[in-house]
């Protein structure tokens, strides 16, 4: 059982490059998101999903698009990468009462 | 305002000793659960431990349990015995709303580490 997969986990852009981040959760969740962790800061959320073909914005969605064709895969796309944009970044699945279910990270820098 | 404050940037504990880490937080919503992460040096978040709202009693998962004061608005994490491998960042987080929202605000985390 895999869990929540994130890919990649490393990656290093340059200002104004595009970019997906992929997550895929085989527990058949109907929640997932993403988060973001700044250095010396807990998680804030980017984007969330309640269910395929259903997105919303979190706390800090700017520079981000999201999309779930599917109910396994929640990708975040940054369509203009900027150093801002630097961070940790966390994809999270849940159901029902349940508690989130997070993937392992992918660290991104943007140069 | 923040949601969720954790006041303790670092602790030292020795092994084996008790350790309670500190969350208060705010919210008017009268339907909301409170969690507990850990995130060892290796980065991956880890559930530890649930509170609801409206759950009578504090919650326990092994070694862990909450210290849940409604009223104070509090929901210290303790953790018994401690061990090596306790040593981790803590974040607390709260879900605001029904059961099945899961919107989470973190606090800004604890550095927890356990001396041998």
């Amino acid at each position: 059982n895999a869990g929540v997969t994130q890919t990649p986990k490393f990656q290093v852009l340059k200002t104004g490059q595009s970019m997906t981040l992929q997550c895929a959760q085989d527990m058949n969740h109907e929640y997932m998101s993403w988060y973001r962790q700044d250095p010396g800061m807990g998680l804030r959320l980017i984007h969330y999903s309640v269910g395929a073909g259903i997105t919303d914005q979190g706390e800090v969605p700017n520079g981000y698009n999201v999309s779930r064709s599917t109910t396994e895969d929640f990708p975040l796309r940054l369509l203009s990468a900027a150093p801002s944009q630097t961070s940790v970044y966390f994809c999270a699945s849940k159901t029902g009462k349940g508690p989130q279910h997070f993937g392992d990270g992918t660290r991104l820098s943007i140069l | 305002a923040q949601k969720i404050t954790q006041t303790q940037p670092g602790m030292f504990v020795q092994e084996k000793e008790a350790v309670t880490l500190d969350c208060t937080y705010d919210t008017s919503d009268p339907s909301y659960g409170l969690f507990w992460y850990k995130q060892p040096s290796s980065g991956e978040m880890i559930f530890l431990i649930y509170q609801g709202s409206y759950d009578q009693q504090n919650a326990t998962e092994g070694r862990y349990s909450l210290n849940f004061q409604k009223a104070r608005k509090s929901a210290n994490l303790v953790i018994s015995a401690s061990q090596l491998g306790d040593s981790a960042m803590y974040f607390c987080a709260m879900r605001e709303g029904f059961q099945g929202a899961q919107k989470l605000v973190f606090g800004q985390g604890t550095r927890l580490t356990i001396n041998p």
